[in-house]
């Protein structure tokens, strides 16, 4: 059983530009959740995806979106990159969208100039 | 606005003893879930405990227990027999079991073990 990956590594983007990052859900699960972490604070609540829809939002803009696929693996878009923006972005992926165990990939390192 | 507190941004410990983590959160659902997430250098989110709101009796996993104060909304992690590998950033999270999957995290306590 392979766990959640996620996909690039790292990344540097310039102000303005549009970025997707990727997520592989670990095999079975059909819940996406992604969370934005900046430097040297928790996590934040992007959205959740549940059988390709978007069925949770946190308080994020409309230029971050996302998408689920039919085998459940999901990106994470953002457009009109702000400074801001840069920060670790952790998937974590659920059974269901009740299950209280998630389990989060190793997240992508997004650094904005 | 619910939030989740953690007043201690670094704890130290002596390899081997016990260190207390503590963690308060706001919120006013009856029906929810704490959790204890584990985050080493590797940066990937480990789940250490987990407590259900509605049990009384605290969640112990091997090294690891909480003491769950439901009134105080209260929710410290005690790690025992402090290992090297507990050195991490763990924070605290909740998640009402009506809002699907969303966790609420803490800003997090760095953990230091000392050989």
């Amino acid at each position: 059983e392979t766990g959640v990956t996620q996909s690039p590594t790292h990344l540097i983007k310039t102000r303005g530009q549009q970025v997707t990052l990727r997520c592989s859900s670990q095999s079975g699960h059909n819940t996406v959740s992604w969370y934005q972490q900046a430097l040297g604070q928790g996590p934040q609540f992007i959205f959740q995806y549940y059988r390709e829809e978007e069925n949770g939002r946190g308080n994020f803009p409309p230029r971050f979106s996302g998408l689920q696929f039919p085998n459940y693996s999901s990106e994470l878009n953002v457009n009109a990159l702000e400074l801001d923006d840069s920060a670790l972005y952790l998937c974590a992926s659920s059974l269901s969208a009740g299950s209280y165990e998630q389990y989060f990939g190793p997240g992508t390192r997004l650094t904005v100039t | 606005a619910q939030t989740v507190t953690q007043s201690q941004p670094e704890m130290s410990v002596q390899e081997a003893e016990t260190v207390t983590l503590s963690c308060t959160y706001d919120t006013s659902e009856s029906d929810y879930y704490l959790f204890w997430y584990k985050q080493p250098p590797s940066r990937q989110m480990i789940l250490v405990i987990r407590q259900e709101a509605y049990k009384q009796q605290n969640a112990t996993e091997n090294r690891f227990s909480v003491n769950f104060q439901k009134a105080a909304k209260s929710f410290s992690l005690k790690i025992s027999d402090s290992q090297l590998g507990d050195a991490a950033m763990y924070f605290c999270a909740y998640r009402i079991k009506a809002a699907g999957n969303k966790l609420t995290f803490g800003g997090g306590t760095r953990v230091l073990v000392k050989p």
